[in-house]
């Protein structure tokens, strides 16, 4: 079955960077496009960045673009995001999500890892 | 940006009744709509897209239906693991946008 599992969460002060994984497994990561999606704590869901499945094709919500990037790894189904000049705001749960084409939607969430910012 | 409106913002419900939810996007979006349930601690899960559709695996409990600017998601007898958020999310364009969550709790 399909599963998606995030990593590199944890506490970041403010400013620093820090590298988001998702580990995809029980489809063909190749041929999907990938989403980040976050949540602040008690709050809505908020899209942060989608990615083609080959890579061709990045965008970026308005609140992120400059300081996250979203790559990913084809040989090895996983996909990144890279944080970094963080923020007070940037705390959330952060999710990975697969779509069949980035003009899709959402099809699979994973779990979700846990970003901090504080000092 | 379109923007995502959902009414109600909460609701009481009992076991048997049923529910209907609405969304409103700020301009067309054809039926690129998707709807989503979170339970507390979970991550969300896929229910419906194109406003209709149900995802593999979802109980035809769950229905929706709309085009253009207005949906609605209807639960047609709620069951206790069916307590849960419900979001709207529209996929016409970038950037996605999510409506602000109704919240379906027991009365």
């Amino acid at each position: 079955q399909v599963q998606l599992v995030e990593s590199g969460g944890g506490v970041v002060q403010p400013g620093r960077s820090l590298r988001l994984s998702c580990a995809a497994s029980g489809f063909t990561f190749s041929t999907y496009a990938m989403h980040w999606a976050r949540q602040a704590p008690g709050k809505g869901l908020e899209w942060v960045a989608v990615i083609s499945y080959d890579g061709s094709t990045k965008y970026y919500a308005d609140s992120v673009k400059g300081r996250f990037t979203i790559s990913r790894d084809n040989s090895k189904s996983t996909l990144y995001l890279q944080m970094i000049s963080l923020r007070a705001e940037d705390a959330a749960v952060y999710y990975c999500a697969s779509a069949q084409s980035t003009l899709l939607n959402f099809d699979y969430w994973g779990l979700g890892t846990l970003v901090t910012v504080s000092s | 940006d379109i923007q995502m409106t959902q009414s109600p913002s909460s609701l009481s419900a009992s076991v048997g009744d049923r529910v209907t939810i609405t969304c409103r996007a700020s301009q067309g979006i054809s039926n690129y709509l998707a709807w989503f349930q979170q339970k507390p601690g979970q991550a969300p899960k896929s229910l419906i897209y194109a406003a209709s559709s149900l995802q593999s695996g979802v109980p035809s409990k769950f229905s929706g239906s709309g085009s253009g600017t207005d949906f609605t998601l209807t639960i047609s007898s709620l069951q206790p693991e069916d307590f849960a958020t419900y979001y709207c999310q529209q996929y016409y364009n970038y950037p996605r946008t999510f409506g602000p969550g109704t919240k379906v709790d027991i009365k």
